[in-house]
């Protein structure tokens, strides 16, 4: 079973702000909250990391409720090369690192 | 920092042949990289832990005698696809764990075709 749910798909317009919510009940002690943005036929490439509370960064933010089983990420004033694949991973980079399905989101003109 | 490459982006193979794809981390040392392979859009799948100067550990179902995964360095993984097959065909990604930020990072991928 994958460690993590996310919605399958978002749209969104120009200039907007993208919320993208992640479930990760069966979250360890250990694990940090990871996530990673991909285009077609390219890795995944890094965007923010957090382990609770917030933590921002120049190009979004991460919220963590103090549960931890949920986080949102968060992309200000999306545009139209903000259209890509979005995975949220729990672990601690060590080992256990699968993808769940990711979220594709569609940012439209 | 924190750059991965893989080496080739992408290769054509006949069937019965084997590959080898070459993840390098430039930057930093990785003591952990791990395979993924991704099928047309569907997520990366997790094939293998590497650990330099260990065996790799696989995921269940991947075949250990197929994919052979090598980690002679604390900076060079490879993955050799013996045998290769048109099922193989897929979108290979390798990544690195960078201790440093406890984050990992991942190569550019390569696209295989066996023909």
């Amino acid at each position: 079973l994958a460690k993590t749910t996310q919605p399958i798909s978002m749209d969104s317009y120009e200039g907007q702000e993208v919320n993208i919510t992640c479930s990760h009940n069966n979250i360890a002690t250990n694990d940090y909250i990871t996530w990673y943005q991909q285009f077609p036929s390219q890795g995944p490439r890094f965007i923010i990391q957090g382990y609770k509370t917030k933590v921002t960064n120049e190009v979004a933010s991460l919220f963590i409720p103090a549960d931890r089983k949920s986080s949102t990420l968060s992309l200000p004033r999306v545009s139209l090369s903000d259209t890509a694949v979005y995975y949220c991973l729990v672990g601690d980079n060590n080992n256990d690192m699968r993808f769940g399905a990711g979220t594709r989101l569609t940012v439209k003109p | 920092g924190a750059v991965v490459s893989q080496h080739p982006s992408w290769v054509i193979c006949k069937s019965g042949t084997s590959v080898k794809i070459e993840c390098r981390s430039l930057d930093f040392q990785a003591t952990t990289m791990f395979w993924y392979r991704q099928f047309p859009k569907q997520s990366l799948m997790l094939m293998a832990t590497s650990n330099e100067g260990s065996k790799a550990t696989y995921e269940q179902g991947v075949e250990k005698d197929k994919f052979l995964i090598n980690h002679a360095s604390l900076t060079l993984s490879t993955l050799t696809v013996t045998s290769a097959h048109p099922e193989d065909s897929s979108f290979y990604i390798c990544s690195a764990h960078w201790g440093g930020t406890d984050t990992q990072y991942f190569g550019p991928g390569t696209r295989l075709t066996v023909l």
